[in-house]
């Protein structure tokens, strides 16, 4: 495909299941972010790979959140143990080169809704 | 504490008319600043940039102006178009990991 594409789109869990969302960059990308997006908010960074490194995960609310990018290309976050406070729209956003400031593409978004 | 601000969470203009954003932001060490549309479900689209090296960048109908003096930029769109309303979100990167700091965003609604 030619952009960044998200799955699901959607995502209902109860509170104490664990989610996990999937990212697939555009092809090429070296570069991929996850931002979290709570309603009327603009979104807000959780971490960073460059290719499989995770380079920066500062932006992760609590240990219960957890990313990987194992061969460079695919991405999962994963949430466990989910609490109402999760609920967001989760961004995964893919550019081009390594660590520089590029603009950054972002997928549809993952509508986590947990009850 | 928002390092970038979008103070106005609304706007209406008449279509043709110019639209204008406006963003501040408190951080200095920001270098880099983009403006992505977002449309309802879907991820937000890459419109335009500027670095801190320029105070003006021109795309078609859109251009950012940025005073980096006042720490503050704005986006405007002219003419205005019915297909530009949507969430308008300023972002800012310091360059470290590029990783970009939103503000809340703005709704823009141009009326027919």
């Amino acid at each position: 495909g030619a952009g960044v594409s998200q799955s699901p789109r959607y995502k209902v869990a109860k509170r104490g299941q664990d989610v996990a969302l999937r990212c697939d960059p555009i092809s090429g990308h070296v570069s991929l972010f996850w931002y979290q997006q709570a309603l009327g908010q603009g979104p807000e960074f959780l971490t960073y790979f460059q290719n499989e490194a995770q380079l920066d995960k500062s932006g992760l609310p609590s240990d219960r959140f957890f990313a990987e990018r194992p061969e460079g290309s695919v991405s999962t976050l994963k949430i466990q143990r989910t609490q109402q406070e999760d609920s967001a729209v989760y961004l995964c956003a893919s550019s081009l080169n390594e660590g520089r400031v590029e603009t950054q593409y972002f997928g549809p978004g993952t509508r986590l809704l947990v009850l | 504490d928002q390092q970038v601000k979008q103070n106005s969470p609304s706007l209406s203009v008449q279509e043709g008319r110019i639209s204008i954003l406006n963003c501040d932001y408190t951080n200095s060490m920001f270098d880099y600043f983009l403006w992505y549309k977002k449309y309802p479900a879907e991820g937000p689209t890459f419109l335009i940039s500027i670095s801190s090296i320029k105070d003006k960048n021109e795309d078609g109908r859109f251009t950012v102006f940025l005073n980096k003096s006042a720490k503050h930029l704005s986006l405007h769109i002219v003419p205005s178009q019915p297909g530009d309303s949507a969430v308008y979100f300023c972002a800012a990167s310091d360059g470290a990991n590029s990783k970009l700091t939103f503000g809340k965003g703005i709704t823009l609604s141009v009326r027919p």
